[in-house]
């Protein structure tokens, strides 16, 4: 079946630096790329809505420039958090849309701001 | 605006118990419904996915029904089994519009 990969599993990072995260669609095209985050205890939220070589779609409160999406092909999509804060500590997970194959989901990114 | 809901929020039962899990949403214009899972600070783990067409869907143990008219989803996980202790989250798919979460429901299976 299709896969996504997520990439890092986990990463601890300083306050203050920036982290990048792919989503890497490995066997099929990805029109649309999800970016979602989840609090502890809490369901995911969509953060942001990417298509390739389009700018993101950011959801409501959502800081676009503290979340900077790439799409920058259709089976690559990266988030990066920008000058990270504790408070941005949690589980990132991207899902890649195919029509025919729907969602695809990746493993996901638990991020500690430290 | 489409807006999920999953009753109970959390659930403990004894090992061999059969048992229901709900999910209601607001909007039922949906493509389709599934079910995932999800382990403590792990990704996600589709289990069953329902077609707006379809009105279940079984796989195992686990069997899934809609009825997009009221607006519900039931999961029923039979002879449950503490490997069966993780989140469940129903969903809701727009094609490829979005895709909105539940809750969840926490379960715990206890030996």
């Amino acid at each position: 079946g299709a896969v996504v990969s997520q990439h890092p599993s986990r990463v601890i990072c300083k306050s203050g630096t920036s982290v990048k995260i792919e989503c890497r669609s490995l066997d099929f095209q990805a029109t649309t790329m999800f970016w979602y985050r989840q609090f502890p205890k809490k369901s995911l939220m969509l953060m942001a809505t990417s298509n390739e070589g389009s700018k993101a779609t950011y959801e409501q409160g959502v800081e676009k420039d503290k979340f900077l999406i790439n799409h920058a092909s259709l089976t690559l999509s990266t988030l990066t958090v920008t000058s990270a804060h504790p408070e941005d500590s949690s589980f990132y997970i991207c899902s890649a849309w195919d029509r025919l194959l729907g969602y695809t989901f990746g493993s996901g990114t638990r991020l500690t701001v430290v | 605006k489409q807006e999920v809901t999953q009753i109970p929020a959390a659930l403990s039962v004894p090992e061999g118990e059969n048992l229901v899990l709900n999910c209601s949403f607001t909007d039922s214009a949906i493509y389709n419904l599934q079910w995932f899972r999800q382990d403590p600070g792990k990704g996600l783990t589709s289990l069953l996915l329902i077609q707006s067409s379809q009105r279940e869907q079984t796989s195992g143990r686990l069997n899934a029904s809609l009825d997009k008219s009221s607006g519900r989803s039931t999961l029923y996980i039979a002879a449950s089994q503490p490997g069966d202790s993780a989140t469940y989250l129903c969903a809701l798919d727009n094609y490829g519009q979005n895709f909105v979460f539940g809750p969840g429901t926490r379960l715990s299976v206890l030996p």
